[in-house]
């Protein structure tokens, strides 16, 4: 079955301390593979995305994610956190060439909290 | 990208109304998609289109009934919903094989 694992509802973070968000898929096809950020009552935000090359990939606001195949997990980083990061993180996986129907499987999403 | 709009941005109805959501995007992509996010769910995928034409209906209630008049516009129109409706609509776009991007949702509560 296809879906994808956050393992972490709810993370607290101090400031300028560095943050790693873990997210697992289970996808029978080669994946594309995002993440999104939302802030409290709007909509989603693409942080980064992975489509194929480098399995390390730089997004906006200074977050980074690494697709490791064989452990079937796309990790989000940031080296030093801001106060503003605080949002919810929503880890997601499409299908890639024959296999992308256009539809994305979305994560229950993670809570980050950020302490000053 | 901030290309996806969605109206109204709030909206409180009786079980009993008829009410529609509106989306519209004018990035050029063809694929236009509805989500529903509840508290403490995940996202719910209920309606995509491609080029107008609706390419899924994840089991979705009737009272709820998506119109896609072209590539750039997006509704949803609502009638005798349940309280259990309430929740942040949410649409997105995309090229159609690619990345969505989403709008800002519409929070939607139900007496």
């Amino acid at each position: 079955a296809q879906s994808v694992t956050q393992p972490d509802i709810h993370i607290t973070v101090s400031e300028g301390a560095s943050l790693e968000l873990r997210c697992n898929y289970s996808y029978g096809a080669t994946p594309y593979l995002f993440w999104y950020v939302q802030s409290p009552g709007q909509g989603l935000q693409l942080l980064l995305k992975y489509f194929s090359g480098d399995t390390l990939v730089q997004g906006i606001k200074g977050f980074e994610a690494e697709f490791k195949r064989s452990q079937s997990s796309f990790n989000l980083r940031k080296p030093s956190v801001h106060w503003s990061d605080a949002a919810e993180y929503f880890c997601a996986v499409g299908g890639a060439g024959s296999s992308n129907t256009g539809k994305l499987i979305f994560g229950q999403g993670t809570t980050l909290q950020v302490k000053p | 990208e901030t290309g996806v709009t969605q109206t109204p941005r709030h909206l409180v109805m009786g079980m009993t109304n008829k009410k529609s959501l509106k989306c519209e995007q004018h990035l050029g992509h063809n694929a236009m998609y509805w989500y529903k996010q509840s508290a403490k769910k995940p996202l719910e995928l209920m309606f995509v289109y491609n080029f107008k034409e609706q390419t899924e209906n994840n089991s979705v209630p009737s009272r709820f009934s998506p119109e896609c008049p072209n590539s750039s516009h997006l509704f949803l129109h609502l009638h005798t919903l349940q309280p259990e409706d309430s929740a942040l609509y949410l649409c997105a776009s995309s090229p159609g094989t690619d990345t969505q991007y989403f709008g800002p949702g519409t929070r939607l509560t139900v007496l």
